[in-house]
């Protein structure tokens, strides 16, 4: 069964740089038929996609955040990580990861919250 | 902000149906790009409900249906229960963002 886990620092300071992996169980990152995405929910907000990676290390990023957004992949641990730099009040969020099935994401992780706060 | 509408609440009557539409454009929808819905509970993992337009995955009642049409899409729930009240979410890909979007979102409640 597949399972994803985020884990990563709950409070990260404004300016610096916001790190979160996602660590996979039930499916190799590596398989070639597995892209795997971030999505992020501010509080009382929507979802909003981030970004996405495949198995081979290219990724394509949400155009409003590509300037600050870093997608990786570490396939001898079975995950992936994000990283977003210069924060602010506005990236704090329910940070999800989840897999793609397809153009659809078909299994997310069960979040986690990160505030941005001095 | 997000580049397909929703309507922020729908609600109904236990059995009832509802039904939550999704407008996008030319550059997502419009352009011939698959239309999935999600359901999310507070705290939880958001579900993967409807794919490709009208594909229910394994699991998901068939009370939960999809449609498109245009530059719109549709998800209907009939048969209306206590456990359906939840927020849902469409998602496409739009050829002008070169990205994937998401709905603004609906919020579903059981009366």
């Amino acid at each position: 069964q597949l399972q994803l886990q985020e884990s990563g620092p709950g409070l990260v300071k404004p300016s610096e740089t916001l790190s979160l992996t996602c660590t996979v169980s039930g499916d190799s990152i590596s398989s070639s038929s597995s892209y795997w995405g971030w999505i992020r929910q501010p509080p009382g907000k929507g979802l909003e996609w981030i970004g996405t990676i495949f198995n081979s290390g290219s990724t394509f990023y949400n155009p409003s955040l590509k300037s600050r957004v870093t997608m990786s992949v570490d396939t001898s641990k079975n995950h992936f990580s994000l990283r977003v730099n210069s924060v602010t009040a506005a990236d704090t969020a329910v940070y999800f990861c989840a897999r793609h099935g397809g153009s659809y994401l078909d299994n997310w992780g069960q979040g986690t919250l990160v505030t941005v706060s001095s | 902000q997000s580049v397909l509408t929703q309507p922020p609440s729908v609600s109904g009557a236990p059995g009832q149906r509802v039904t939550i539409s999704c407008t996008g454009s030319s550059s997502n929808i419009g352009a011939g790009f698959d239309v999935h819905w999600y359901q999310h509970l507070p705290r939880t993992a958001p579900k993967l409900l409807i794919y490709g337009n009208n594909n229910r995955p394994s699991g998901v009642p068939d009370r939960f249906s999809g449609s498109k049409s245009g530059t719109s899409a549709s998800l209907a729930i009939t048969g209306l229960q206590a456990e359906d009240e939840a927020d849902y979410y469409c998602q496409s890909y739009d050829s002008s963002l070169i990205g994937y979007v998401f709905g603004t979102g609906t919020k579903v409640t059981v009366l």
